[in-house]
């Protein structure tokens, strides 16, 4: 499984944007980017996912170059309850999910 | 709709005993996966099954074993608790064409004491 590197934590301020950035370097060509969502004390929950270029879904966007080896993905306008911990994977679309350590996201009033 | 649904949503366990955990998939899902979350770390994986059957297993010893009724809900069993084995326990559910798109359950917390 193709190993993800991300920062581990990052502030930022209530309706900025905020992206977040993932490095997989040796992505696999059967490889899709995904990415959860996890408050404290609940499950992870799915925010999007692609192969390449962008996505946009109601709640973010993802962007993956053209050598997919690193994405970003991107929150607009954050408010307090997305203060989670965002998880970057990267794997066959086969529902055995390799979770990281994650990026810890704190947004401030 | 009832999302994903885990029972029980404590337990305490002394060393060497067994525990059993419960998981109720989202109506017409037949994919159930386990996952273990130790406290700081991400969510590791421990069993996916489809139709009743392990379609895939994650790195966990003998001692973690699971099953899929008809109903598509799930058992996750662990014998010979150790205290390593104290952690969030996670089910996920998904469609079969859901592509890593999976529904997370609030999870067990087992303590091993």
């Amino acid at each position: 499984l193709a190993k993800t590197t991300q920062p581990i934590s990052m502030d930022s301020y209530e309706g900025q944007e905020v992206n977040i950035t993932c490095s997989h370097n040796n992505i696999a060509t059967n490889d899709y980017i995904t990415w959860y969502q996890q408050f404290p004390s609940q499950g992870p929950r799915f925010i999007i996912q692609g192969y390449k270029t962008k996505v946009t879904n109601e709640v973010a966007s993802l962007f993956i170059p053209a050598d997919r080896k690193s994405s970003t993905l991107s929150l607009p306008r954050v408010s307090l309850s997305d203060t989670a911990v965002y998880y970057c994977l990267v794997g066959e679309r086969n529902n055995r999910l390799a979770f990281g350590k994650g990026n810890q996201v704190v947004v401030i009033p | 709709d009832a999302g994903v649904t885990q029972s029980p949503t404590h337990l305490i366990k002394t060393r060497g005993q067994h525990v059993t955990l419960r998981c109720s998939p989202i109506s017409g899902h037949k994919s159930v996966s386990w996952y273990q979350q130790v406290l700081g770390q991400g969510p590791q994986f421990i069993f996916q099954y489809y139709e009743k059957e392990e379609r895939g297993r994650g790195n966990f010893p003998d001692r973690f074993s699971a099953r899929q009724f008809p109903n598509y809900s799930s058992e996750l069993n662990v014998n010979a608790l150790l205290l390593g084995d104290s952690a969030l326990y996670l089910c996920a559910s998904s469609l079969p064409t859901g592509g890593n798109e999976q529904f997370f359950g609030p999870g067990t917390r087992l303590t091993v004491l």
